[in-house]
Order: C-alpha cells, then sequence, then structure tokens
C-alpha cells in the first residue's frame, strides 16, 4: 500500500520564524511535489522535484525553498515564515515516466502563522 | 493561467441521485485527472482519461471529456453519503516526466442520507 506521510498536522508558528514541512514515500518515486491549498485558488505548485538533489520553481515559489538529499524525502522550508503564507500544504509524489501520471497525496499539513 | 475551473462550486443532493461536476481548461492537454478530498484531508486520484478517449468508466464513475470544448464531466451515479467531498479535475499539459499536473478550484459536494 502507497504511502505519503508529513511531518505535522497542524503547525503553529510566528512571523519571522525559519518552518520545515517534511514529506517522506516509500514508494521509491522520483517525483515529488509541493502544493499549498488555499479557498478559491484550488491547489498550487510551489516546487517539484524529479530526482534526488534536482528542483524546479513551480508556479508560487517566492518565500519558499526546497531540499531532496534522499529519494524518499522531500523538505519544504520557510526561511522567514509570514502570515500570508498560513495555508494548507499539499506534498505528493509520483512515478516517473510518460503515462504515470498519478500523484500520490500526503494528508497535509495546517500550517498557521501569527 | 491554465488552471482548470470546476462548476458547479458546490453540490448538495439526496443519497441515491446522481452527481455532475463539470471541469473547462484553457489549452490543450495530455491527459485530465479526477482526484477526491475528504475534509481536511490530501487527494485520491480517482480516474485518468486521456486526450483521445472519450469516456471512461469506474464503478459509479462516469468521465467524459471533450477535447473541442476543452471541458469534462465526473458523474457519480447513485450517490452516498460517503461520496461528499471535494472533487477536483487536474490537467497534465506537458509529456514529460515531470508531467506537472494543474488542478482546479474544486467542486464541493454533500450527500444527504
Amino acid at each position: 500500500d502507497v504511502k505519503v506521510t508529513q511531518s505535522s498536522r497542524y503547525l503553529v508558528k510566528r512571523t519571522g520564524e525559519k518552518v520545515f514541512l517534511e514529506c517522506v514515500q516509500d514508494m521509491d518515486h522520483e517525483n515529488m511535489f509541493w502544493y499549498r491549498q488555499d479557498p478559491g485558488l484550488g491547489l498550487r505548485l510551489i516546487y517539484f522535484s524529479y530526482d534526488v538533489k534536482m528542483k524546479e520553481k513551480g508556479d508560487i515559489p517566492e518565500g519558499y525553498s526546497v531540499s531532496r538529499e534522499k529519494k524518499e524525502r522531500f523538505s519544504l522550508i520557510l526561511e522567514s515564515a509570514s502570515t500570508n503564507q498560513t495555508s494548507m500544504y499539499l506534498c505528493a509524489s509520483r512515478a516517473p515516466g510518460q503515462g504515470a501520471y498519478e500523484q500520490y497525496f500526503g494528508p497535509g499539513t495546517r500550517l498557521t502563522v501569527t | 493561467s491554465q488552471q482548470g475551473e470546476e462548476d458547479p462550486q458546490a453540490l448538495s443532493i439526496q443519497e441515491g441521485e446522481n452527481a455532475t461536476m463539470n471541469c473547462s481548461y484553457k489549452t490543450s492537454i495530455n491527459n485530465l485527472q479526477w482526484y477526491r478530498q475528504n475534509s481536511g484531508r490530501g487527494l485520491v486520484h480517482l480516474i485518468l482519461i486521456r486526450s483521445n478517449e472519450r469516456e471512461k468508466h469506474s464503478g459509479r464513475l462516469r468521465v467524459t471529456l471533450d477535447t473541442s470544448k476543452k471541458s469534462s464531466s465526473l458523474l457519480i451515479t447513485a450517490s452516498r453519503a460517503a461520496d461528499t467531498a471535494s472533487y477536483f479535475c487536474a490537467t497534465v499539459y506537458d509529456n514529460t516526466n515531470a508531467g506537472k499536473s494543474t488542478f482546479g478550484d474544486g467542486t464541493t459536494l454533500t450527500v444527504k442520507p
């Protein structure tokens, strides 16, 4: 059974703090994604990675960075959290290759920045 | 934006009725997928339809794709209370290994027992 886990379900941080959101998948997938989900805006892609140490910006990378040191782990970093980064953060992974488009999602981390 | 748009934003029906949700998108796609999200949880993949397919079935789900109108619909037949969730369409525009998906805003379905 495939599994994507995220380090926290709920997180409350203060403005200016450095925040780490961790995502781990056990499917040996090469592609991993970070999204944020906001009411009325759907899911927006922040960053994705198609291999260890490889990353590409998504649609809204500003204020975020990522780290992929191991294949199974993809971390999202908020260098200096701001209130407009309060959101639901979803991690997903996907097998590589054309035709394998199904993404497997983690349960999400609801981050509140005060 | 290449974002898909679902319609309606919210749908409320009685158990046993059929639920239809629509998705429109803006540019040519490789494939289109539908996902379900239960409240406060991650998304779960339901079904994928490729650009050269017109209709696909999976259990109580029926998906159609009209590439000339750049639209897709998801039909859930004989709905159950457990179908209460948000439903998202996701379009894949590129054919690369990255295969990024662009998600719409979702339709919130409520099935009343």
